[in-house]
């Protein structure tokens, strides 16, 4: 079974740091691109980050230099390092396997983050 | 990167056609063909329903149909059935690499 597991999450101060993983199962998880999705309770869904096939990352500008993808090919795993975690990055973090281009077509059950103090 | 517009709410009675809009730029929906959609009932994760404009993954009910014209992508449901009612996303690639989602749609079935 095609499979996503996120862990990591919790509650974490202002200016503090997180990191999440994502464990892949039941695919060939080098093949493919991967993303982190989020979504603040009550909210729409945010792109937060992608990582290529060849270690290639991107991100948009609100969280550029604060967030870092990363994978291990050889774990089958994802990860999100957040430094200077903000309350507006309070949310459910979803890792998404990337489908072609623009795409997702797996995905993770979430995994809550909240930033307080 | 501004998120993608789409209506915040979109009815429709059992067995009617409902579209939704999501509308982007010539920076993202405009500029290239790599539109999604995603279906989320509360408490679940996004569900794929469209990829690359009109292309449905496997699985995927073809009551679900995916068009753009312009800066404009649709999202249309025919046969509208109960286990339709849901929040629905447009998400768009762009021009800076990254992905943009759409501001979400609630699809109730009256």
């Amino acid at each position: 079974e095609v499979q996503l597991v996120e862990s990591g999450g919790g509650l974490v101060q202002p200016g503090g740091s997180l990191r999440l993983s994502c464990a892949a199962s039941g695919f060939t998880f080098s093949s493919y691109d991967m993303h982190w999705v989020r979504q603040a309770t009550g909210k729409g869904l945010e792109w937060v980050s992608a990582i290529g096939t060849a270690g290639d990352t991107y991100y948009p500008g609100s969280v550029k230099g604060r967030f870092t993808i990363s994978r291990e090919n050889a774990k089958n795993s994802l990860y999100l390092q957040m430094n200077s975690l903000r309350a507006g990055d309070t949310a459910v973090y979803y890792c998404a396997r990337g489908r072609g281009v623009g795409a997702f077509d797996i995905w993770g059950q979430g995994t809550m983050v909240t930033v307080s103090s | 990167q501004s998120a993608l517009t789409q209506p915040a709410s979109v009815s429709g009675s059992p067995g009617q056609s409902i579209t939704i809009s999501c509308t982007g730029t010539s920076s993202d929906v405009g500029g290239y063909n790599y539109v999604s959609w995603y279906q989320q009932h509360p408490g679940k994760a996004p569900k794929l329903m469209i990829y690359e404009v009109s292309n449905r993954p496997s699985g995927v009910s073809n009551r679900f149909s995916g068009s753009k014209s312009g800066n404009t992508a649709s999202l249309t449901i025919s046969g509208l059935q109960a286990e339709d009612e849901a929040d629905y996303y447009c998400s768009s690639y762009t021009s800076s690499s990254t992905n943009v989602f759409g501001t979400g749609t609630k699809v109730t079935v009256l």
